[in-house]
């Protein structure tokens, strides 16, 4: 069965104190692997689509990487603004997403 | 814009009244999705749609219906709601099967008392 698991939960930050957030993942065939924001009461938004193991991709100071069990999105000098839940998802040979319960971060001035 | 539209955004309804959440997108996707996102549970699939007059069962079809008579176009119908489906319901695009970020909805919040 695929697996989708985000560590930590929660994680509070001081302005400027980078962290990265893990998702850790079982999956046969994975054709990508998602990343989202979400804030209260919205719609979850896209950040990333990795492909395969050793691939990195940017985005402000969000940088996410991708091993063949893991992903981390690593959040470089975060601002308050930067707080949400964060979501993973895997994409396996089915087509069906199946996310991760989210990782909700929040950023202190 | 390039966006999802659900509609309504707040719906508080009786047990056993049938209802319809309407999706419509503006961007040619031919992949839609339903999700309903819980506490604790996370978001789960209900039903997803690879194209027109194509649809089939996510991870929690029970209690729910979709149809897709045209591309832009996917409600959601609860024939008979129930209080376990109170629930925060999202609607999701893309533009194929391959693996492309979804866009989705702002979020319908139904509460079945």
């Amino acid at each position: 069965e695929d697996q989708v698991t985000q560590s930590p939960e929660a994680l509070r930050l001081q302005e400027g104190e980078s962290s990265s957030l893990n998702c850790s993942y079982t999956v046969s065939g994975l054709r990508g692997l998602f990343w989202y924001r979400q804030d209260p009461g919205k719609g979850p938004e896209f950040l990333f689509t990795l492909y395969s193991a050793g691939e990195e991709k940017e985005k402000e100071r969000l940088k996410a990487t991708l091993t063949k069990k893991e992903s981390f999105l690593h959040i470089t000098a975060p601002k308050p603004e930067d707080s949400a839940t964060y979501l993973c998802a895997v994409q396996p040979a089915n087509s069906k997403l199946t996310f991760g319960k989210g990782i909700t971060l929040s950023v202190r001035p | 814009e390039a966006q999802v539209t659900q509609n309504p955004r707040y719906l508080i309804t009786v047990t056993g009244k049938k209802l319809t959440v309407t999706c419509s997108q503006n961007m040619n996707h031919e992949y839609m999705s339903w999700y309903r996102q819980d506490p604790g549970l996370g978001l789960r699939q209900i039903y997803y749609s690879m194209n027109v007059e194509v649809t089939d069962k996510g991870d929690v079809p029970e209690g729910y219906k979709v149809s897709r008579k045209e591309k832009r176009n996917f409600p959601l119908i609860l024939e008979s709601p129930s209080p376990n489906q109170t629930s925060l319901y999202f609607c999701a695009s893309s533009p194929r099967t391959e693996p492309y970020g979804y866009t989705f909805g702002s979020g319908t919040r139904l509460t079945v008392v």
